[in-house]
């Protein structure tokens, strides 16, 4: 599998603030998975990424697949309390290799 | 569909001891996976299987043995033990490594004192 770096590894933010999580992989990602994961959860699939440059919207979430397809980002627009959690990037292979995560906490 | 069945949920485990966690996935998935995650490490990958009767080694493989004997079971065993291996472990299924995401469980906390 692909290895991926994620950064940043924490987000605190205030409600209401935008959040940022980047994906960055040394070689060319065939696709990139997004999971997240609420305290004492399980990873939960958001979405896969495909085509250089790709750009998908989930309500207040925008996924982004960079042009040469080394790098992804997730943004969430206006942070609520719901979205706390981890987000978690993952490269493609049978054997899926994952970011380490970024953990965002928003205080209300 | 009961998804991805991780048994059991919690475990505690004296050291040199063996066990077996268990996985079963009902939705004919050929490609499935064993997790284990530590704080501030994210989810290293240990075994994984492409389908029945194939299996291969992740990052963190040692220590740990799986088989799959049939689509729906994967089962990871730990074979002695150790405190290293406390840690939540997360069996993973999906349809293909190219379409669609991975469906986890819901882990199993373990303990090994």
């Amino acid at each position: 599998g692909q290895q991926v770096m994620q950064i940043p590894q924490y987000q605190h933010v205030q409600e209401g603030e935008d959040f940022t999580t980047y994906c960055n992989s040394s070689t060319t990602l065939s696709n990139i998975q997004w999971y997240k994961q609420r305290p004492g959860g399980h990873p939960v699939f958001l979405i896969q990424l495909v085509k250089s440059g790709e750009v998908k919207k989930q309500k207040r979430l925008t996924f982004q697949f960079g042009e040469a397809k080394k790098n992804s980002s997730l943004h969430i627009t206006a942070t609520q309390t719901t979205d706390v959690g981890t987000y978690f990037c993952a490269g493609p292979g049978n054997d899926m290799r994952f970011g380490a995560g970024t953990r965002l906490t928003v205080k209300p | 569909n009961a998804g991805v069945t991780q048994t059991p949920k919690f475990q505690v485990l004296k050291t040199g001891q063996s066990m077996t966690l268990q996985c079963a996935q009902d939705m004919n998935h050929e490609y499935m996976s064993w997790y284990r995650q530590d704080p501030g490490m994210g989810l290293r990958l240990i075994h994984y299987s492409v389908g029945a009767g194939i299996t291969d080694q992740g990052e963190v493989p040692n220590g740990y043995n799986v088989s799959r004997s049939t689509t729906e079971d994967f089962p990871l065993r730990l074979l002695s033990a150790a405190p290293s291996q406390t840690s939540v472990y997360f069996c993973a299924s999906s349809y293909s490594k190219e379409d669609g995401g991975a469906f986890f469980g819901q882990g199993t906390r373990l303990t090994v004192v």
